[in-house]
């Protein structure tokens, strides 16, 4: 167990819906990321939360939104759902530091079980 | 795109035996990361290697970095059937200290009972 969390383990739905996943990151972590996870893609980076702000960014769609709360756990919101955006998501955490010049850095990442989005 | 690449694509052991896995990437990294992930499931962080380290064991994992190369090995001892799983490396990439991961496309390692 990474402890880190992630609900819904599964989630079903049709095209042109919205779902929001959620992520509870390991006690203490202040930075969150989410993968996404497809057979023809292999594991994307989409989006990472530092303390509250968006941190880097990768191949997340514009349908795609996320932010993190000030208890730090994270969502990641899809939009207009097409059949293509069925995959494996994945938030990690991770201890981030500042060094006053530079930063944050980052150690090990540690991954959640995931949600398995099907869009019908 | 894909910073790493792992070769092969594809093992097939039987336990006791050694299984050692490749990784090459592109650019200068800050470190490189091994997960294991079981069909379907969560990835399990295996072990970290930063740029100024040559070489890391865990338990049965030896891991070796070649930054003039730009490669990593994974080696695995005395396999066992529970070692059955897709392994990913991972990249930190350079610059701005993100700590976004670059993954390959993985290897996928059977080991037969």
């Amino acid at each position: 167990d990474s402890g880190v969390t992630q609900t819904p383990k599964h989630l079903i739905t049709a095209t042109g819906q919205r779902v929001t996943l959620r992520c509870s990151p390991r006690s203490g972590d202040l930075s969150v990321y989410w993968y996404q996870q497809s057979l023809d893609q292999g594991l994307q980076f989409l989006i990472q939360y530092y303390n509250g702000e968006e941190r880097a960014k990768g191949n997340i769609l514009e349908r795609f939104s996320a932010q993190q709360f000030p208890d730090l756990h994270s969502e990641l919101n899809l939009s207009s759902l097409e059949l293509g955006d069925s995959a494996l998501y994945f938030c990690a955490s991770s201890v981030s530091w500042t060094s006053g010049i530079g930063g944050p850095f980052t150690d090990t990442q540690y991954f959640g079980p995931g949600t398995r989005l099907t869009v019908l | 795109s894909q910073q790493g690449e792992e070769d092969p694509q594809a093992l097939s052991i039987q336990e006791g035996e050694n299984a050692t896995m490749n990784c090459s990437y592109k650019t200068s990294i800050n470190n490189l990361q091994w997960y294991r992930q079981n069909s379907g499931r969560g990835l399990v962080h295996l072990i970290l290697i930063r740029s100024n380290e040559r070489e890391k064991h865990s338990g049965r994992l030896r891991v070796t970095l070649d930054t003039s190369k730009k490669s990593s090995s994974l080696l695995i001892t005395a396999s066992r059937a529970a070692d059955t799983a897709s392994y990913f490396c991972a990249t930190v990439i350079g610059s701005g200290n993100t700590g976004k991961l670059i993954f390959g496309q993985g290897t996928t390692l059977q080991v037969k009972p």
